[in-house]
């Protein structure tokens, strides 16, 4: 098993343009997360995904969007990328139900906007 | 609302020395709490979580619903302990789905 894995692992952008980071899991797993990883300000939560067919806004979701493909696989689309998104993407999964379960990470995305 | 304070942005210690990452945290219901560590360059791995009630490479973490705390500690750093620690909170957001709030981290560095 892969776990969570994500594309890419590194990403420069020019401001305004646009780009989609990847993530799959092979875990069966109907929830789905996109972080985002900044110094000093820890992980915040830009979108998830309870299960196939639905998604809901995080703590900061603004100059995102999502789009869960199937069970599988969870994008995050930046439109028209700003130098305020340079960070460290991190998508998550778990599975459903209890509150205790785990959430299970990818290896992470450098982005940098210029 | 949820919230998760980590104090301490870095903290030092000296291998062989005692370790406590504190954690404190805000939530009207019962809370989930867990540890997750992030080791240089590599993905957030959960460490441990209260319920479980376990000892992973050292490190415990009692949950102290008065004092609304979930601090880590570990008897004897070591230098692999070096890595950031965060501390979550799961809380119920519908649909069978619960989130996690972090805390904003705490750099450990075990000086040898």
């Amino acid at each position: 098993n892969a776990g969570v894995t994500q594309t890419p692992k590194f990403q420069v952008l020019k401001t305004g343009q646009s780009m989609t980071l990847q993530c799959a899991q092979d875990m069966n797993h109907n929830s789905m997360y996109w972080y985002r990883q900044d110094p000093g300000m820890g992980l915040r939560l830009i979108y998830y995904s309870a299960s196939e067919g639905t998604t809901d806004k995080g703590e900061v979701p603004n100059g995102y969007n999502v789009s869960r493909l199937n069970k599988r696989e969870f994008s995050l689309r930046l439109e028209s990328a700003a130098p305020s998104q340079t960070s460290v993407y991190f998508c998550a999964s778990s599975a459903e139900g209890q509150s205790y379960n785990e959430q299970f990470f990818g290896p992470g995305t450098r982005l940098t906007v210029l | 609302a949820q919230r998760v304070t980590q104090p301490e942005k870095l903290l030092s210690v000296f291998k062989g020395a005692p370790v406590e990452l504190k954690c404190n945290y805000s939530y009207s219901g019962s809370p989930e709490l867990f540890w997750y560590v992030q080791y240089s360059r590599q993905r957030l791995q959960l460490l441990l979580r209260h319920i479980s009630r376990e000892s992973i490479k050292g490190f415990t973490a009692d949950l102290n619903k008065g004092e609304t705390s979930f601090h880590l500690k570990k008897p004897f750093a070591q230098e692999e302990d070096s890595a950031m620690y965060y501390c979550a909170l799961s809380g119920y957001s519908g649909a069978g789905s619960y989130q996690l709030t972090f805390g904003k981290g705490t750099k450990l560095s075990v000086i040898p």
